[in-house]
């Protein structure tokens, strides 16, 4: 079983510009979530997305970030501008459903570099 | 939601048991206790969870305090890939709350061959 894929892998950009991340989940997980990790700390949720609509978003900061899940499948996490406080590993993570004991699968992430 | 309290690091030798404590006096009756790792460079990956009962599967163990205030994940042997933070986590199973992971700070598990 394919996991969860994630690209790019790294992305290093000035303040200011934008940048986007994308992911693909598990193939019939209904559920996806975008964290944020700052170094040296655990996870934050940004935003959990049941099928395509928004299910959580009160962490996500929405004068800079925006996530969109069009067709209920991958998704893409954008950033416009970029803050140096931006800089941390954007993890993307399913699950088969929203119900709180389904298992959370995650990718790899994307570790964005703001200088 | 209700928190968890876990020590900052601790170390084992290869092959030897592991005992990572947590903490979490404020528990509900109806929160689930889940635990999650993070090897380096990598996303987290759940491990196990339990209510009331000890646990068992391939990776390690749960063990859960008669009150439920506290819990001990148990690795029965460690390896050097058993190194990554360890995180304990509350789940509320209410399916009208948010399914979403709170992290902490979790535990550093070192492993020296």
């Amino acid at each position: 079983e394919a996991g969860v894929a994630q690209s790019p892998r790294y992305k290093i950009i000035e303040k200011r510009q934008s940048v986007a991340f994308w992911c693909n989940p598990i193939s019939g997980h209904a559920t996806l979530y975008w964290y944020q990790q700052i170094l040296g700390q655990g996870p934050k949720l940004l935003i959990q997305f049941q099928n395509n609509g928004v299910v959580d978003d009160s962490q996500l900061p929405k004068d800079r970030f925006s996530a969109e899940r069009l067709k209920g499948v991958d998704s893409t996490l954008k950033i416009q501008p970029a803050k140096l406080e931006d800089s941390a590993v954007y993890l993307c993570a399913s699950s088969l459903t929203g119900l709180s004991n389904n298992e959370q699968y995650f990718g790899p992430g994307t570790r964005l570099t703001v200088t | 939601d209700a928190k968890t309290t876990q020590p900052n690091s601790m170390e084992s030798n290869e092959e030897e048991p592991v005992h990572l404590p947590c903490n979490h006096s404020t528990i509900s009756g109806t929160d689930y206790i889940h635990w999650y790792r993070q090897l380096p460079s990598q996303g987290p990956e759940y491990v196990i969870h339990g209510l009331t009962s000890n646990v068992n599967n391939r990776m390690a163990s749960l063990a859960i305090a008669e009150d439920r205030k506290s819990s001990t994940l148990i690795l029965h042997r460690a390896t050097l890939r058993d190194a990554a933070v360890y995180y304990c986590i509350l789940r509320d199973p209410n399916p009208y709350n948010t399914d979403k992971l709170i992290f902490g700070t979790g535990t550093r598990l070192q492993v020296f061959p």
